[in-house]
């Protein structure tokens, strides 16, 4: 089975500041990544996936991710924090990139003027 | 592409009744997929369809729910005897599997469903 670990329900940040969300996957195969951004009220928007191709992976909004398979992790990174930012983030998992999703717990992200 | 769109936005019932949520996918997406959130926790799977197969159920999906998706198209999700437990925001979400290739899922705005 697959599974994701977001290590922090809560992170605060720094209005300008680097953004550092935490994400640790369990596979027994080679896993497809992803991270979703949720604003109130609304649905799931993906910033990027991971699909093996590379693994500096780069996403909308200027976030990126890196795959590292010796850690099983998949952090989530931006370099300087807008107070747009401010949303609840999923990493979430596949087997095969081609069927159901397992979704972390969310952090949420707080920019702090 | 006009997105996925999910309806209603918002259902308030008491327990005991019956309720239907509709969901509309992106135009030509084969694949269609129900979660289930509830508060602070990330969504769980619960059923999808390709075409208008269902595929897979997750064990979570009790004989109380149902879900259809007649013609490929649109999809509803039926909870009969709807219970407090069952409050939650569910979440739709379509893709265009290509043969060889890996989907990604676009998400609807969800429903939540508050269950007195």
């Amino acid at each position: 089975a697959q599974s994701v670990t977001q290590l922090g329900s809560h992170v605060s940040v720094s209005e300008g500041a680097l953004v550092l969300l935490r994400c640790n996957y369990s596979s027994s195969v080679p896993p497809y990544l992803f991270w979703y951004v949720q604003y109130p009220n609304q649905g799931l928007q993906l910033l990027l996936k991971y699909t093996s191709a590379a693994t500096l992976v780069k996403g909308i909004n200027g976030f990126e991710a890196e795959f590292k398979k010796s850690e099983t992790s998949f952090h989530l990174t931006k370099p300087s924090a807008h107070m747009s930012d401010a949303a609840e983030y999923f990493c979430a998992v596949s087997v095969s990139g081609n069927e159901k999703l397992t979704f972390g717990t969310g952090t949420r992200l707080t920019i702090i003027p | 592409d006009t997105g996925v769109s999910q309806n209603p936005r918002h259902k308030i019932t008491k327990r005991g009744q019956n309720v239907t949520f509709r969901c509309d996918p992106i135009s030509e997406h084969n694949r269609l997929y129900w979660y289930r959130q509830t508060l602070g926790q990330g969504p769980e799977f619960l059923t999808y369809f390709q075409n208008e197969a269902q595929l897979e159920k997750s064990r979570l999906l009790s004989d109380r729910f149902s879900a259809e998706r007649p013609k490929g198209s649109f999809s509803t999700l039926e909870i009969q005897r709807t219970e407090q437990g069952d409050s939650a925001m569910y979440l739709c979400a379509s893709s265009l599997l290509v043969w060889g290739g890996q989907d990604t899922q676009y998400f609807g705005p969800g429903t939540r469903l508050t269950v007195l």
